[in-house]
């Protein structure tokens, strides 16, 4: 089955404990994606990759990396978490070419940052 | 990419058609009509996309008007499990610009039994 993986799904952690959300997808995509969706702000793009080892920033990168070193792969990786990145995460994938037009989206990791 | 408005809200009767209007008025003419839904905190899902002729699948329909300023999309028969967030983005078909989605605050439906 075609499929975005996240894992964790929901995760409570601390200030400025490291940590990292990972994506995984099965479908041999080119392009992939995070987003955040926060109340009354809607989903917003984090990070993208157009292919292994190319990635760049979105609208809202700061206190994020991420890194895209297989191509199934793409990370979140948030160096010293703060309370303000708590959020629902949203992983995508996308084939790289115009013929397929359509994001799968992962089932989405709740984090919580006390 | 062309800024989109939809209403906030909508109810449905159950077994109804769906009707989920879109407004795009500035629009440019290499630019698609995507839809998307989110059911309750799930990640969005893929409905339909179209240029500026009417696609259907099979979760819906898209409508999109001759001047290609507006477009519908439609749910023909709406279940319980169609309550959602629909998305209505506009992007580029092609070129770095067609990847990303930018999401607005979509339309609420709300299927009544």
């Amino acid at each position: 089955e075609a499929q975005v993986t996240q894992n964790p799904r929901y995760l409570i952690t601390v200030t400025g404990k490291k940590l990292t959300v990972t994506c995984s997808q099965n479908m041999n995509h080119e392009y992939m994606s995070w987003y955040r969706q926060d109340p009354g702000l809607g989903l917003r793009q984090i990070y993208y990759s157009m292919n292994v080892e190319v990635t760049d920033k979105g609208d809202v990168p700061e206190g994020y990396k991420v890194s895209r070193k297989e191509k199934r792969n793409f990370p979140l990786i948030l160096e010293s978490p703060s309370p303000n990145q708590t959020s629902l995460y949203f992983c995508a994938s996308r084939a790289g070419t115009t013929i397929s037009y359509e994001q799968y989206f992962g089932p989405g990791t709740r984090l919580t940052v006390t | 990419d062309a800024k989109t408005t939809q209403p906030t809200s909508m109810d449905c009767a159950e077994g109804r058609a769906a009707n989920l209007p879109c407004n795009h008025s500035t629009i440019s003419g290499n630019e698609y009509v995507y839809w998307y839904r989110q059911i309750h905190s799930q990640g969005p899902q893929y409905i339909i996309h179209g240029l500026k002729n009417n696609e259907t699948n099979e979760m819906a329909s898209l409508i999109i008007t001759e001047d290609r300023k507006s477009s519908t999309l439609i749910l023909p028969h709406a279940t319980l499990r169609d309550t959602a967030v629909y998305y209505c983005i506009v992007r580029a078909g092609s070129g770095a610009g067609s990847y990303q989605l930018t999401f607005g605050k979509g339309t609420k439906l709300s299927v009544i039994p």
